[in-house]
């Protein structure tokens, strides 16, 4: 059976902090790890990630996936209050097209 | 920018009664999901589309139906509102690359 777990499930950090989020997968026919930021209502998409090593980055967020030892992570530097959110891993696979989520962590940045 | 609409955002219905939620991507994704997700808790995953004429379960039992007639839409049936469908509902559609695009999702409540 496929499995996302994303740690820590809840984190509160102070503005400036940077965070590293983590997401491990057991997923047979990996094709692509995606993450996504949910604030109030529908997750927004970041990064999609499909080749080892390669490090994506958008402004403060980078993320890196690593294929062989099945994980991800999310890193978040000088955090900011805006960045408080729920952040969710999700992967999706070869063998059909469906966006499966992990439980998110939430991240809570205080001023 | 991602052109996915959900309708209504928010209904609150009477126990039995019949309800369809709505969502129109304009993106000409042939890949569509609904989500279900109660406040703080994870996404899952109930129904998906390839593409017009195909509909598949997700990993989590819903009483809901599907439809997809056209490549655009997306309808979400309840033929019979209870209480325990009581949830937000969270369409997306992606594109062949992979990520998925959220519409503002539908909260309902059902009295």
């Amino acid at each position: 059976e496929d499995k996302v777990v994303q740690s820590p499930l809840s984190l509160v950090v102070h503005e400036g902090d940077t965070v590293t989020l983590n997401c491990s997968y057991e997923v047979t026919n990996f094709r692509s790890l995606l993450w996504y930021k949910q604030e109030k209502k529908a997750p927004t998409f970041l990064f999609m990630l499909t080749s080892s090593g390669i490090e994506k980055k958008s402004g403060r967020l980078s993320s890196i996936l690593d294929k062989k030892e099945l994980f991800s992570i999310l890193n978040i530097t000088a955090t900011q209050t805006g960045d408080s959110a729920v952040y969710l891993c999700a992967f999706m696979k070869t063998s059909y097209d469906k966006v499966i989520f992990g439980p998110g962590t939430s991240l809570s940045v205080i001023p | 920018e991602a052109d996915i609409y959900q309708t209504p955002r928010y209904l609150v219905i009477g126990t039995g009664k019949k309800i369809t939620l709505e969502c129109s991507q304009t993106m000409g994704h042939d890949k569509m999901y609904w989500y279900q997700q109660d406040p703080g808790m994870e996404l899952h995953l109930i129904h998906y589309s390839y593409g017009v004429n195909s509909t598949e379960k997700g990993d989590l039992s819903s009483e809901s139906t599907v439809s997809r007639i056209r490549t655009e839409h997306f309808p979400l049936t309840l033929e019979s509102a209870r209480p325990s469908h009581t949830s937000q509902y969270l369409c997306a559609s992606s594109s062949d690359r992979g990520e998925a695009f959220f519409g503002q999702g539908t909260r309902l409540t059902v009295v």
